[in-house]
């Protein structure tokens, strides 16, 4: 079993819509979570950081964790176009190190 | 501007030569490190450090070395043993435990 899993895609959704995007780990005293945004041939850039259950929006983006269920997901609300990239979960446990998922590729069609 | 480099942008090396990667930032962060990524896939940890003069092995640190004399740099060495170097590598540092990650641009490594 991956340590972080998700689903590679690529998730198609309209211009828009609703992205959803999920991730499991494995690792239950995993503290801290990331998602990020790769765009083709760049470095990641920080979209949220979630840390407790429940929750968390900043403008479009709402990232949502129930750590019980070892799940974190990001919801896109009015997806653009320009969201169209690959999305990657992160998770950070007490030993520092931050594993990444795979990524899911996300193609918002005009 | 605060924030961190890697150099050089784009990296060629024959088989069988070691290369050391730069990164260095000014962001006052405590914690560096190194991640490795091949087309189509995630990130892969390759060496971690925390604190000056101390690091750790991340999930594929064979055929790689780092050293941490100050806290602004961390360079990496791809050495002839790593059997398959040809990738990007990004350098990323945090401020404390727990707290995100920001990357440099990456440097893309060809090895032929």
């Amino acid at each position: 079993q991956k340590e972080v899993e998700q689903n590679s895609g690529p998730l198609s959704v309209p211009e828009g819509a609703i992205a959803s995007l999920n991730c499991t780990y494995s690792d239950r005293v995993s503290q801290s979570f990331f998602w990020y945004r790769q765009y083709s041939g760049k470095s990641p850039e920080l979209i949220m950081s979630i840390y407790s259950n429940g929750d968390k929006e900043d403008g479009r983006f709402t990232a949502q964790l129930n750590k019980a269920s070892q799940y974190v997901s990001l919801l896109i609300r009015d997806s653009q176009p320009s969201d169209s990239a690959t999305y990657l979960c992160a998770v950070m446990g007490n030993t520092g190190k931050l594993i990444f998922g795979q990524g899911t590729t996300l193609q918002v069609k005009p | 501007d605060g924030g961190i480099t890697q150099s050089p942008k784009y990296l060629f090396r024959k088989e069988g030569q070691n290369v050391t990667l730069s990164c260095e930032q000014n962001l006052n962060h405590d914690a560096m490190y190194w991640y490795r990524q091949d087309p189509g896939q995630g990130l892969r940890l390759i060496y971690y450090s925390q604190i000056v003069n101390d690091f750790q092995k991340g999930d594929i640190a064979e055929g790689y070395s780092v050293s941490r004399e100050k806290k602004e740099s961390f360079p990496l060495t791809v050495t002839s043993a790593q059997k398959n170097p040809t990738a990007f590598y990004l350098c990323a540092s945090s401020s404390t435990g727990g707290s995100p990650l920001h990357f440099g641009n990456g440097t893309r490594l060809t090895v032929t």
